[in-house]
């Protein structure tokens, strides 16, 4: 099977840098992807690892370790709108994502 | 730019009714697939369609079915609904097969409600 962990919450305030962690076990994985839901709303796409590594954009960055099977997303400056739930995503050989079960991230004033 | 396109946003049945919920990929994308959202839950993977094939199947119910039409659009089925079937059902589309870097960006729409009552 596959399985997904990520921490239930992140509380930080603007400005700052947090990190978001993602460990999985799945079989066929040939990816880590990461998006973001505001409440209410449909999750978009952030960022894509497939190999070992950071990938930056922008304020966001992702990070893979396939060999620890673990990956997180950091975001910087944290702005008020950058509050919501964050899911880390694993793709697999067959033709499905599964999802995390999210982090919600609270940005204080 | 298009974007994915689901149809109707909002719907309420009562319990054993059925509802069929529609799709409309981005164009030229040629995988779409079905998650269903419950309130503070993570998105769980229904079903995926590739060229108009299923090409995996996650935790959908057997009272559930999907298919992809000639024109790539799809539509969820659901029959003798229940009261845990109410959530938010999304649906995403993406381009390329599996390991190709173009597959792993899903587009997903605005979802679709459903209350069962």
């Amino acid at each position: 099977g596959q399985s997904l962990e990520q921490p239930s919450e992140v509380t930080a305030v603007e400005g700052a840098i947090v990190q978001i962690n993602c460990t999985y076990q799945t079989s066929g994985f040939y990816g880590l992807s990461w998006y973001q839901q505001h409440d209410g709303g449909a999750p978009t796409f952030l960022s894509y690892n497939a190999l070992d590594g950071l990938e930056e954009t922008g304020r966001f960055s992702s990070f893979l370790s396939r060999s620890d099977s673990y990956g997180y997303l950091l975001l910087q400056e944290l702005q008020m709108k950058d509050s919501a739930s964050y899911f880390c995503a694993v793709g697999n050989y067959g033709q499905n994502f599964v999802f995390g079960p999210g982090t919600r991230l609270s940005v204080l004033p | 730019a298009a974007g994915v396109i689901q149809s109707p946003r909002h719907l309420i049945k009562e319990k054993r009714e059925t509802a069929t919920l529609k799709c409309y990929p981005i164009p030229r994308h040629d995988t779409v697939y079905w998650y269903q959202q419950g309130p503070g839950q993570d998105p769980q993977f229904l079903i995926s369609f590739y060229e108009k094939m299923q090409s995996d199947k996650g935790s959908i119910p057997d009272r559930f079915s999907a298919q992809q039409f000639s024109d790539y659009h799809s539509e969820l089925n659901m029959s003798s609904l229940e009261l845990g079937d109410s959530a938010l059902y999304f649906c995403a589309s993406s381009t390329g097969t599996s390991g190709y870097s173009g597959a792993n960006v899903l587009t997903f729409g605005a979802g679709s409600r459903l209350t069962v009552l």
